[in-house]
């Protein structure tokens, strides 16, 4: 079946400006997290959501970044007045959490914001 | 607040040579272990995780890592790599069963295995 999928791949913007970054879970996966990857280091939690709801957003830089996840499938992680300090790639994962926790998270490839 | 170490940033190495890539994490409550592993241009994948158990987890592609918990280590090996191991590898922790899906990644260790 598919994977985890992210749209678009590759986005830049200026400063300043608003942006949407998109990803589609594996399809039944209850579980969705978003985490920022910036050069030369190793991903960083952003946000988790079980279902439709934001279980935990303390990863949240600031209240410029936003996402949502309205039917509980597909999320859009939003990021509002662009610095060039959020340039990174965003990467999404989905689970199918389970009771055991610890659930194996699948990736997606990731799109990289760079911001002028 | 956790973290994890990874003492280096990148091992090169020989094709059929063996490897260990080291990671450290602090913690003093029961935590799960991961190791990911990102091939250019690719998402992100699971070759093995420590959630109990037997301390020796074996993965995909060959790859094994032992948990010592006495030194908080969990270092991966492989007996002899190819040369389609060369990537990008990360240790992680999650915290345990109250945080468990919030992954705490090391800075990674770049694997350049040549021929």
């Amino acid at each position: 079946g598919a994977g985890v999928s992210q749209t678009p791949s590759n986005k830049v913007t200026e400063k300043g400006k608003y942006v949407e970054l998109r990803c589609d879970p594996i399809s039944g996966h209850t579980a969705l997290y978003w985490y920022r990857q910036s050069l030369g280091q190793g991903p960083e939690f952003l946000i988790y959501f079980q279902g439709t709801g934001a279980a935990d957003d303390s990863g949240l830089p600031n209240d410029r970044f936003f996402a949502v996840r309205p039917e509980g499938s597909v999320s859009t992680l939003k990021i509002q007045r662009t610095e060039r300090g959020d340039s990174a790639v965003y990467l999404c994962a989905s689970s199918n959490f389970g009771l055991a926790g610890a659930d194996t998270q699948y990736f997606g490839p990731g799109t990289r914001l760079t911001v002028l | 607040a956790q973290s994890v170490t990874q003492l280096d940033s990148q091992v090169p190495v020989f094709e059929e040579a063996p490897v260990e890539l080291r990671c450290n994490y602090s913690s003093s409550v029961s935590v799960y272990l991961f190791w990911y592993v990102q091939y250019p241009n690719q998402g992100l994948q699971l070759l093995l995780k420590y959630l109990s158990g037997s301390t020796l987890v074996k993965g995909i592609n060959g790859f094994e890592a032992e948990f010592n918990k006495s030194q908080t280590s969990f270092h991966l090996r492989k007996p002899s790599v190819h040369i389609s191991d060369t990537a990008e590898y990360f240790c992680a922790v999650s915290p345990g069963v109250d945080s468990s899906y919030k992954l705490i990644f090391g800075s990674g260790t770049r694997l350049l295995v040549r021929p």
